[in-house]
């Protein structure tokens, strides 16, 4: 079975400083996609980054980028410079090559609330 | 604008009503997927489509009842709903239903409460 914990409900942040959003996973897959996805208080669902299992290098996208260690099965977010529209629910995900094929697990969540 | 088009936005039915929720995309992506969510919690998959054929069903209620006419649409079709339904409901897809690697894309939602 697969699982993704994330371990902050909530984080707060000051605007413009850096924030890392924790998420530790579980699998006996092989190969297997770490995802995150940001979701507004409007609701919709938005793909930010994903890392492979098997990626030397650590995934990044603009202000956005994901801290892998897979000895340590981590893949925390980190948000660099962040803004007022960044305050969302985050969700680490992620999808193997054999289990639950089709299926994405995710983790509960960590409400971000950037501060003015 | 998202890629994922959710049609309605809000809908608001009664639980003897029959209504359908409506989800297109047009980025030739052969999966689709429905998701149920409630307020603070992760989504909850319902639905896998892929390449038009149903691949998931996660035991589903019969009152919910989905269906894929071609490879860019998605609808869910409501009957009798409880109140208990009232949630989020998200349509999404990715280029096939088991790459491990391929994102999900998401559409804006339907906000459906059960009266």
């Amino acid at each position: 079975a697969q699982k993704i914990t994330q371990t902050q409900p909530g984080m707060f942040v000051q605007e413009k400083e850096a924030v890392t959003l924790d998420c530790t996973y579980d699998t006996s897959d092989p190969s297997y996609g770490l995802f995150w996805y940001k979701q507004p208080s409007s609701g919709e669902m938005i793909f930010l980054i994903y890392q492979g299992s098997y990626d030397q290098q650590n995934a990044t996208e603009g202000r956005y980028s994901l801290n892998f260690q897979k000895a340590r099965k981590s893949a925390n977010l980190v948000i660099s410079a962040s803004q007022l529209g960044d305050s969302a629910m985050y969700f680490c995900a992620m999808r193997g090559i054999n289990t639950n094929a089709g299926k994405s697990t995710f983790g509960d969540g960590t409400t971000l609330t950037v501060k003015p | 604008d998202t890629e994922v088009t959710q049609t309605p936005k809000h809908l608001v039915m009664g639980m003897t009503n029959k209504k359908s929720l409506k989800c297109e995309q047009h980025m030739g992506h052969r999966a689709m997927y429905w998701y149920k969510q409630k307020a603070k919690k992760p989504p909850e998959l319902m639905f896998v489509y892929s390449y038009e054929k149903l691949s998931i069903n996660e035991s589903v209620p019969s009152r919910f009842s989905p269906e894929c006419p071609n490879s860019s649409l998605l609808n869910l079709h409501l009957h009798a709903l409880q109140p208990e339904d009232s949630a989020l409901y998200l349509c999404a897809s990715s280029q096939t239903g088991t790459g491990e690697n391929q994102p999900q894309h998401f559409g804006d939602g339907t906000r459906l409460s059960i009266l």
